[in-house]
C-alpha cells in the first residue's frame, strides 16, 4: 500500500481461460513477491523476484507464471493449468530492511 | 513439518487484556522476524520488525525474539476491538524469501 497498486480489485475468470494480475510500484525497491491466500489461511508463496529479469519458484507455482522486465512491475498470469484459482492474491514489495509492504489484494473467482 | 508454526486460533479476548501471540520456527538461519496485521480483505499492514534477538516496543505493541529457542512473540497490551484482526508473522534469511505463519485470529470483545 501507498506505493504498490494491484489491479483489478476483483477479476472473474472462466474455466480454462488465463488472467493476469497487476502490480506495480514506485518505491524503487528490486524484490516483488506474490502471495496466494485462501480462506482463513496464511500466505503461500507462489513466485517471487530479486531483481530485474530473474524471479524464482515459490511453494505453490505450479498453474502460474510472471515476468519481471522493469524494476516497477511484476505481473502474475494464473493459467488455466491452475484447476483451483479462486484466492486472493497479494503482492508484496521487500525493502532493504527485509521489511514487506503489501498490495491490497485482487480477489479472483472462478465462474 | 512447516518452516514456521503458528496457532490459528481464533483467539478471543475482553477488551484491556494482554494478548500473546507467538510463532515457532525450524530454520536457525532464520535473522529478520516480523509482525502483521490483517484486516478483512485487506492487505497485511507491517506492524513490527526486528533483526534478530531481543525485545522491541511500540506503543503498545512488544515483539520479543528468542533465537536459541526458534521463538517470537508479539504482546498487545491494554487491547481494544480495533485490535481485531488476523496476526501473522513472518521470517527471513539473508538474500533468501520470506516465509509467513498461517496467521491467528484475534476477536477482542467489548
Amino acid at each position: 500500500d501507498g506505493g504498490i497498486t494491484q489491479s483489478p480489485k476483483y477479476l472473474f475468470r472462466k474455466e480454462g481461460q488465463n488472467v493476469t494480475l497487476s502490480c506495480e510500484q514506485n518505491l524503487n525497491h528490486d524484490a516483488m513477491y506474490w502471495y496466494r491466500q485462501d480462506p482463513g489461511q496464511g500466505l503461500r508463496l507462489i513466485y517471487y523476484s530479486q531483481i530485474v529479469n530473474d524471479f524464482q519458484k515459490g511453494d505453490i507455482a505450479e498453474g502460474y507464471s510472471v515476468s519481471r522486465e522493469k524494476k516497477e512491475s511484476f505481473p502474475l498470469t494464473v493459467t488455466s493449468a491452475q484447476k483451483n484459482p479462486t484466492a486472493f492474491y497479494l503482492c508484496a514489495v521487500l525493502n532493504d530492511n527485509t521489511e514487506a509492504f503489501f498490495g491490497q489484494g485482487t480477489r479472483l473467482t472462478v465462474v | 513439518q512447516k518452516e514456521v508454526e503458528q496457532d490459528p486460533g481464533p483467539l478471543s479476548v475482553p477488551e484491556g487484556a494482554i494478548v500473546s501471540l507467538n510463532c515457532t520456527y525450524s530454520n536457525s538461519a532464520f535473522q529478520y522476524f516480523m509482525w502483521y496485521r490483517q484486516y478483512s480483505r485487506k492487505g497485511p499492514e507491517l506492524l513490527m520488525y526486528t533483526y534478530s534477538s531481543g525485545n522491541k516496543e511500540d506503543g503498545r505493541f512488544t515483539a520479543q525474539v528468542d533465537k536459541s529457542s526458534k521463538y517470537i512473540s508479539l504482546f498487545i497490551r491494554d487491547s481494544q476491538p480495533s485490535d481485531s484482526a488476523t496476526y501473522l508473522c513472518a521470517m527471513r534469511e539473508y538474500g533468501n524469501k520470506l516465509v509467513f505463519g498461517a496467521g491467528t485470529i484475534l476477536r477482542v470483545k467489548s
